[in-house]
């Protein structure tokens, strides 16, 4: 089945410092991959996405690129900022077949706290 | 565009009511809804996907008589937790896929309920 695993966290990290939250996964077919943020209280909110292999996805300066040969999408930021703080959801995506409904299927988060 | 309102944000009802919540797409319709809960610093779990005018498709381990799922139109869906217990206080997500685009999910602010 699907699955993706993702950095064990929290991740602390001071303002302005490079941040990089691994995540692999494993697929049948050819998955779409995304990260979602959700900040406290909120729901998901779609970070960015790629959708094939070497494909970068970027946005508010966070970047991920679609590794086929490693199976990985890690999320990078050069500096982060206090309000980056938030967890960190790597999820792929399956078009539907059989039973699969199409369904995303989620990584278990990764909190960060970024401090002044 | 493309935003996922629910109603209510927050609930607190006593052990042995049921409780109703919505999930409305306010700008497009929506083709499928999911339905997802949330425990404390943890993963989202898909509890059940549904269709409009159809019955929703539940995941392994999720009872659907406790769980009323009901997509009655293509902007609204609702999940009702029946005869509701501590156990079943979570943080419940929607999201709303539009029948037109890539397959992207749009999801609502969630719904934190307290069964007291």
């Amino acid at each position: 089945g699907n699955s993706v695993t993702q950095m064990e966290g929290p991740v602390t990290l001071s303002e302005e410092a490079f941040l990089t939250i691994n995540c692999t996964y494993t697929a049948t077919g050819y998955p779409s991959l995304f990260w979602y943020v959700q900040y406290p209280g909120e729901g998901l909110q779609l970070l960015l996405k790629a959708t094939k292999a070497d494909d970068k996805g970027s946005n508010k300066g966070f970047e991920a690129t679609y590794r086929k040969e490693t199976t990985s999408f890690h999320l990078e930021k050069g500096s982060v900022q206090v309000s980056d703080s938030a967890v960190y959801f790597c999820a792929l995506w399956v078009p539907p077949g059989g039973t699969s409904y199409g369904k995303l299927t989620f990584g278990q988060g990764t909190i960060l706290t970024v401090h002044p | 565009g493309a935003v996922v309102s629910q109603h209510p944000s927050r609930v607190i009802c006593k052990s042995g009511t049921s409780v109703k919540i919505e999930c409305r797409s306010l700008d497009f319709q929506a083709t499928t809804m999911f339905w997802y809960r949330q425990f404390p610093k943890q993963s989202l779990m898909l509890m059940a996907t549904s269709n409009e005018g159809s019955k929703a498709t539940y995941e392994q381990g999720v009872e659907k008589d406790k769980f009323l799922i009901n997509h009655a139109s293509l902007t609204l869906s609702t999940l009702t937790v029946t005869s509701a217990h501590p156990e079943d206080s979570s943080f419940y997500i929607c999201s709303a896929r539009p029948w037109f685009g890539d397959n992207e999910q749009f999801f609502g602010p969630g719904t934190r309920l307290t069964v007291l």
